[in-house]
């Protein structure tokens, strides 16, 4: 079964930052791009990046690519998305997903709050 | 950037309806358009990929057509456990759309 678990949300002070991780199993890792995607409360679906199996390839959405990087570690079957410079609108659900084709399985979320 | 518009945002149905949601993009997507469903407190769920590609275990009462700039999401026959926000995403460079909510009339 696949089964993608996110963790490392949490309170976090503006200005700071803040690593998410990915765990994956069920699957491969180390054979598919794996990507973020986070979503503001009460609000629409964003995505932030992805990156591919050996990380030489990774893009980010515009807006975010100075703030966010995303990075994986194959040995360990984990995913990461290093935030900083975080501000009240980067307060959200953060999502990994399996990309095959499209993202076609997705963790249950970590919350992140940005506030003082 | 490409835009996504989704329209109708809001859709009330009752139970055995047609349901038909839509997704029109700023420019031609050649087809990358995929089709998620999100439960309330639930992450999003993969329905239709590719425009009309049903992913594995989705009922078969779920369809996607379309081509170019417009493409739809259809609901057969509406099921009570399909109450859900329905969000397109189109992959040439992965836009979400606003999002479609659904409820049983």
């Amino acid at each position: 079964e696949v089964k993608l678990v996110e963790s490392g949300g949490g309170l976090v002070q503006p200005g700071r930052s803040l690593k998410l991780s990915c765990a994956a199993s069920g699957f491969s890792f180390n054979d598919y791009w794996m990507g973020w995607v986070r979503q503001a409360p009460g609000k629409g679906l964003e995505w932030i990046g992805e990156i591919n199996q050996d990380s030489s390839t990774i893009n980010y959405t515009p807006s975010l690519k100075d703030k966010f990087t995303i990075s994986r570690d194959n040995a360990q079957n984990t995913l990461y998305l290093q935030m900083s410079k975080l501000g009240s609108e980067d307060t959200a659900i953060y999502y990994c997903a399996r990309e095959w084709d499209t993202y076609d399985y997705w963790g249950q979320g970590v919350m992140v709050t940005v506030s003082s | 950037d490409i835009q996504m518009t989704q329209s109708p945002s809001f859709l009330s149905a009752s139970v055995g309806e047609r349901v038909t949601l839509s997704c029109r993009a700023s420019q031609n997507i050649n087809k990358y358009l995929d089709w998620y469903q999100q439960k309330l407190g639930e992450a999003p769920k993969l329905l239709i990929y590719n425009t009309n590609n049903l992913h594995t275990g989705i009922p078969s009462r779920f369809s996607g057509s379309g081509s170019g700039t417009d493409y739809t999401l259809t609901i057969s026959s509406l099921q009570p456990e399909d109450v859900a926000t329905y969000f397109c995403l189109q992959r040439n460079s992965f836009t979400f759309g606003s999002g479609t909510k659904l409820e049983i009339k």
